[in-house]
């Protein structure tokens, strides 16, 4: 079983600070998605990245994809209480599974 | 508007109850995952389905069916409902079993007394 570890397990921050969230992998990922979850609710895809070393924007959410594809990375600029919620990233293995594998997720709280 | 839509909201069980958790999805996407989420344990897969008639176990299959007759409905059934059962369940899809992300539905938030 393929293990993704998700890092900090909780982040407590005031509007307006950066952060950045992390997903670590020992094994090689063809494609890895980062979903936001908020109370009560499913997780939403915010993004999709396949190609190693490749970086998205979204708003004020940036997405990198490791250069070995083992890893990616989340960076909020300006938070706001908006972005509040459980942050999880899920990896499709590049051998015969397509079964994703979830992180435990990043609980993150902006206060205003 | 389009997307997963799962039923009920929310449901007390008694142990040893049997019910069926309803999931619609009116994308055509053909895979479909039921996951359930606990405090700590993440999302764990319990089973999925790869098209209409497909059906497999994912993480953890006990005390769960399955079935999938059309591409839209993927229903999940407990057997005979244990307290370990208490969970929120989602219902997910995606277009194609690889490199597209889920759609998730709202969950049904599950007790089992």
């Amino acid at each position: 079983t393929q293990l993704l570890e998700q890092s900090p397990q909780f982040l407590s921050i005031q509007e307006g600070e950066n952060l950045t969230v992390y997903c670590n992998s020992s094994s090689v990922f063809s494609s890895l998605q980062w979903y936001r979850q908020e109370p009560g609710e499913g997780p939403v895809l915010l993004v999709t990245v396949v190609t190693g070393g490749e970086v998205k924007k979204l708003k004020r959410l940036t997405f990198q994809f490791g250069d070995a594809r083992k890893d990616s990375s989340l960076h909020i600029t300006a938070a706001q209480t908006g972005d509040t919620g459980l942050y999880l990233c899920a990896g499709e293995s590049s051998g015969g599974s397509y079964i994703p594998t979830f992180g435990r997720g990043t609980s993150l709280i902006v206060h205003p | 508007n389009a997307g997963v839509t799962q039923t009920p909201k929310f449901q007390v069980l008694k142990t040893g109850q049997s019910m069926t958790l309803q999931c619609a999805q009116d994308m055509n996407h053909e895979y479909m995952s039921w996951y359930r989420q606990d405090p700590g344990m993440g999302l764990r897969l319990i089973h999925y389905s790869v098209g209409a008639g497909i059906t497999d176990q994912g993480e953890v299959p006990n005390g769960y069916n399955v079935s999938r007759s059309t591409t839209e409905d993927f229903p999940l059934r407990l057997l005979s409902a244990a307290p370990s059962q208490t969970s929120v369940y989602f219902c997910a899809s995606r277009l194609q079993a690889r490199g597209y992300g889920y759609t998730f539905g709202s969950g049904t938030r599950l007790t089992v007394v």
